[in-house]
């Protein structure tokens, strides 16, 4: 099964709106990331939250992180058409080795 | 200069050809990654570099290779792919690995090359 996974798997949302997005994950971690991913370029990392720190705030990106439930969840306030894109998750994997990103929401902001 | 340069952008080559995928970043990073991404799924990891060694190989075919020929630079020599390789191919880098070997660094990614084999 799958390290990280994320639902919903697409959300179209209104200009303005909030858009939250959940990340689940499977083994024990030291840190969880958040990247996006504009329509067919390069990953940008968002933000990082350790095991330590349950919520983590970047501009109008919050974060949360439940260890004991293994999930997290990634909000956007105010959203913008500019954040259309899909977000993904990614978690160490394997004592930390690698990175496994999760399947990723597709997020659609309409102006 | 904290980005990431991949060429080409984009490549069609056919089934019999040999081309190769550059990646290029400056700095200072001692890991460095390729990722293999079909169209709405998530980044699969190829290959993981660490200080200019072979760390992962994510038992990929032989017909990808890649090399890392110093700590800015690493390439993926491709031979005799098939249409299904087809596919955005990602670089990344991130600082390097812990004392321990764990790579739990904040990866930073190129734009990727967009691969068409026919």
């Amino acid at each position: 099964s799958q390290q990280g996974e994320e639902d919903p798997q697409a959300l179209s949302i209104q200009e303005g709106e909030n858009a939250t997005m959940n990340c689940s994950y499977k083994t024990s971690i030291n840190n969880l990331q958040w990247y996006r991913q504009n329509s067919g370029r390069g990953l940008v990392h968002l933000i990082l939250i350790r095991s330590n720190e349950r919520e983590k705030h970047s501009g109008r990106l919050r974060v949360t992180l439940d260890t004991s439930k293994k999930s997290s969840s990634l909000l956007i306030t105010a959203s913008r058409a500019a954040d259309t894109a899909s977000y993904f998750c990614a978690t160490p994997y394997t004592g930390g080795f690698k990175t496994i990103f999760g399947a990723g929401t597709r997020l659609f902001v309409k102006a | 200069d904290t980005e990431v340069t991949q060429t080409p952008k984009h490549l069609v080559m056919g089934m019999t050809n040999k081309k190769s995928l550059k990646c290029e970043q400056h700095m200072g990073h001692r890991a460095m990654y390729w990722y293999k991404q079909k169209a709405k799924k998530p980044p699969e990891l190829m290959f993981v570099y660490s200080y200019e060694k072979l760390s992962i190989n994510e038992s990929v075919p032989s017909r990808f290779s890649p090399e890392c020929p110093n700590s800015s630079l690493l390439n993926l020599h491709l031979h005799a792919l098939q249409p299904e390789d087809s596919a955005l191919y990602l670089c990344a880098s991130s600082p390097g690995p812990l004392s321990s070997g764990a790579m739990t660094d904040t990866q930073y990614f190129g734009p990727g090359t967009r691969l068409t084999v026919l």
